[in-house]
């Protein structure tokens, strides 16, 4: 099983409001990521997880709050967003990042609109 | 820096017919993993297929297979008998095998090649 689940599918929300998306994967994966996509560009690495701590933080501004509560699940939460921060996010997940080469599986994203 | 580039923006192909998709990248690293993803209008991100760069062997997926030529810092794919549901955004991408630390363990993704299947 090489599931990850991403919930919701699509949100849509004000530049006030709080929101959070959800990801959960059960291949007993210990990292997690977070990417920001935008139409027709390649993913954008925003954070990683490792062993359920922030290991990577690609300068994301702090309206992007990740959590990490348990190895299956991660967290992105959102507040006072902008809306250039409308995009696809998806969340990954691999084997532990200190072996070399691991594979990285995507969820189906939750396409965000900020408005 | 390590880069990924892919020279095609668009590709088209006819149903049963074979496509190849071009990849390089430049590294100075010796040791790194090569990987092909595939996104569908779904907006999935699928692997297609992976590449440790200590193999010579290209690897194979059904009908995907890469021509991974180390010194010429080449990755292609090739998709033998294409079907209607190939149709997709190819991403190539790399990851060093360094022992993580940093951003040196993260995918760096080419731009992708959007790829079509006439039937």
């Amino acid at each position: 099983d090489t599931e990850v689940t991403q919930t919701p599918k699509h949100l849509v929300m004000g530049m006030t409001n709080k929101k959070s998306l959800k990801c959960e994967q059960h291949m007993g994966h210990r990292a997690m990521y977070w990417y920001k996509q935008k139409a027709k560009k390649p993913p954008e690495l925003m954070f990683v997880y490792s062993y359920e701590k922030l290991s990577i933080n690609e300068s994301v501004p702090s309206r992007f709050s990740p959590e990490c509560p348990n190895s299956s699940l991660l967290n992105l939460h959102l507040h006072a967003l902008q809306p250039e921060d409308s995009a696809l996010y998806l969340c990954a997940s691999s084997q532990v990042i200190t072996r070399t080469g691991e594979t990285q599986y995507f969820g189906p994203g939750t396409r965000l609109l900020v408005l | 820096a390590q880069t990924v580039t892919q020279s095609q923006p668009e590709m088209s192909v006819q149903e049963a017919e074979t496509v190849t998709l071009s990849c390089t990248y430049d590294t100075s690293e010796s040791d790194y993993y090569l990987f092909w993803y595939k996104q569908p209008p779904s907006r999935q991100m699928i692997l297609v297929i992976r590449q440790e760069a200590y193999k010579q062997q290209n690897a194979t997926e059904n009908r995907f297979s890469v021509n991974f030529q180390k010194a010429a810092k080449s990755f292609s794919l090739k998709i033998s008998d294409s079907q209607l549901g190939d149709a997709a955004m190819y991403f190539c991408a790399y990851r060093s095998a360094r022992r993580y630390g940093g951003s040196q363990g993260n995918l760096i993704f080419g731009k992708g090649t959007k790829l079509s299947v006439k039937p």
